[in-house]
């Protein structure tokens, strides 16, 4: 079956301006998650939806940063005003659930350059 | 401190080479640990993963996790070109977030 897709797969902005990455989950996965990666950092947690809870949003780094899952699968990541730091891969992953041990399926990341 | 810590590399051995890749972590709360590969301009894929200490072997891969030290494993046996990757260790503690090591790049010559 079809993987983790996520869209644009390059996107280039100027600083300042808001962007919108998509995540389309496996069909069937409650939990979703999302996850940066730079050169600096590695790969770091952002932000994570299971079923209908509250996100847990410990990982976001900014108030700049929000992201939400409509009707349980589609999630789309905003990045408002965005700096030059902000440029990176931003990767989205899903599982069956959250409950003990679920693989998560990582999709092929959108790259993000803000200049 | 990052909570898991791994030597980025890069790491070049000839093909057939036995590979070992390391990580120490520093949260005695994980209870999983994973090995993912990352071939440039992809998404991780899991390799491995282990529950607690001990080893799980698949194929050519190794996994040995040692809680006592907090210290994790891969080992890669008749190492091929086509392993050629970054190699990312991953620890969470309960179905969750993964907290990631920096990656280790792997140079397989042939």
């Amino acid at each position: 079956g079809a993987g983790v897709s996520q869209s644009p797969s390059n996107k280039v902005t100027e600083k300042g301006k808001d962007v919108e990455l998509r995540c389309d989950p496996i069909s069937g996965h409650t939990a979703l998650y999302w996850y940066r990666q730079s050169l600096g950092q590695g790969l770091e947690f952002l932000i994570y939806f299971q079923g209908n809870s509250a996100p847990d949003k410990s990982g976001l780094p900014s108030d700049r940063f929000s992201a939400e899952r409509t009707g349980g699968s589609v999630s789309t990541l905003t990045i408002q005003r965005t700096q030059q730091e902000d440029s990176a891969v931003y990767l989205c992953a899903s599982s069956l659930t959250d409950r003990a041990y679920n693989e998560q399926f990582f999709g092929p990341g959108t790259r993000l350059t803000v200049l | 401190q990052k909570e898991v810590e791994q030597d980025p590399g890069p790491l070049s051995v000839p093909e057939g080479a036995i590979v070992s890749l390391n990580c120490t972590y520093s949260n005695s709360a994980f209870q999983y640990f994973m090995w993912y590969r990352q071939y440039s301009r992809k998404g991780p894929e899991l390799l491995m993963y282990t529950y607690s200490s001990g080893n799980k072997e698949d194929g050519r891969f190794t996994a040995q996790v040692d809680k006592s030290s907090k210290y994790i494993s891969l080992f890669i046996r008749d190492s091929q070109p086509s392993d050629s990757a970054t190699y990312l260790c991953a620890s969470m503690e309960y179905g969750n977030k993964l907290v990631f090591g920096a990656g280790t790049i792997l140079r397989v010559k042939s």
